[in-house]
């Protein structure tokens, strides 16, 4: 099973700056099949990224997300206020499908 | 519009048996991989289980194994999930997801129900 670890667990930051979002691999992810979620408070999960890094139908430009094997991250350019949420990323290589614990990006 | 809708949740006894279903519409189902994703009250979500095209194909997490199983009509565009021996640690919401691709079982899931609770407690 590949398990994933995402950090921070929280990052505090105010509306108009840049969030930095980690997602470590226990082993490379083949394909880059690696996908990040947006969770808001009462809502269901909302797919943003695939493929480690191509945007889902509908997502702004300001989400992005790089990197490859162990290794990757999600970056929001500027946060919005509806941006305010929990990210989680999961890997879809091999079975069992497996999710992060998720980080909160909650409003400094 | 895509629409996945839930249904079956409530409350079970442990050890009893629930079965959720998933009402899909909006796409053509048979050309999707189905899944089954929980997440316990104020927890992360948790992958469950996978359900090939034709359902000749199924997958499961660890902590389902043996207990869960999961299956589809295409005929009736409808995803199960029969839970037995139910635990404490089964109470959470359960959402039906669809997979992205057509052409390979390994894809993420693009549209999400909006989940079923299921509470197991004496």
């Amino acid at each position: 099973e590949i398990v994933l670890t995402q950090s921070p667990g929280t990052l505090s930051l105010s509306p108009g700056e840049r969030a930095t979002l980690s997602c470590r691999a226990s082993q490379s992810v083949r394909g880059n099949y690696l996908a990040w979620y947006q969770q808001k408070t009462g809502q269901t999960p909302r797919l943003l990224i695939y493929g480690a890094s191509s945007r889902a139908t509908g997502i702004p430009d300001r989400f992005s997300g790089s990197g490859s094997g162990t290794e990757f991250t999600l970056t929001i350019s500027r946060l919005e206020s509806e941006d305010f949420a929990v990210y989680y990323c999961q890997q879809y290589s091999n079975s069992p499908w497996t999710f992060g614990q998720g980080t909160k990006v909650e409003v400094k | 519009e895509v629409q996945l809708v839930e249904s079956g949740g409530g409350v079970v006894q442990p050890g009893g048996s629930l079965r959720l279903s998933c009402e899909a519409s909006g796409f053509t189902f048979e050309a999707r991989t189905m899944h089954w994703v929980r997440q316990r009250p104020g927890k992360g979500l948790e992958w469950l289980s996978f359900i090939s095209w034709s359902g000749g194909a199924t997958e499961y997490a660890d902590s389902v194994k043996g207990r869960f199983t999961i299956s589809r009509d295409n005929t009736n565009n409808s995803l199960h999930l029969q839970m037995s021996s139910l635990r404490t640690e089964d109470t959470a919401f359960y959402y039906c997801a669809k997979g992205q691709d057509t052409t390979t079982w390994y894809g993420p899931l693009d549209s999400w129900g909006q989940g079923t609770l299921v509470t197991v407690s004496s």
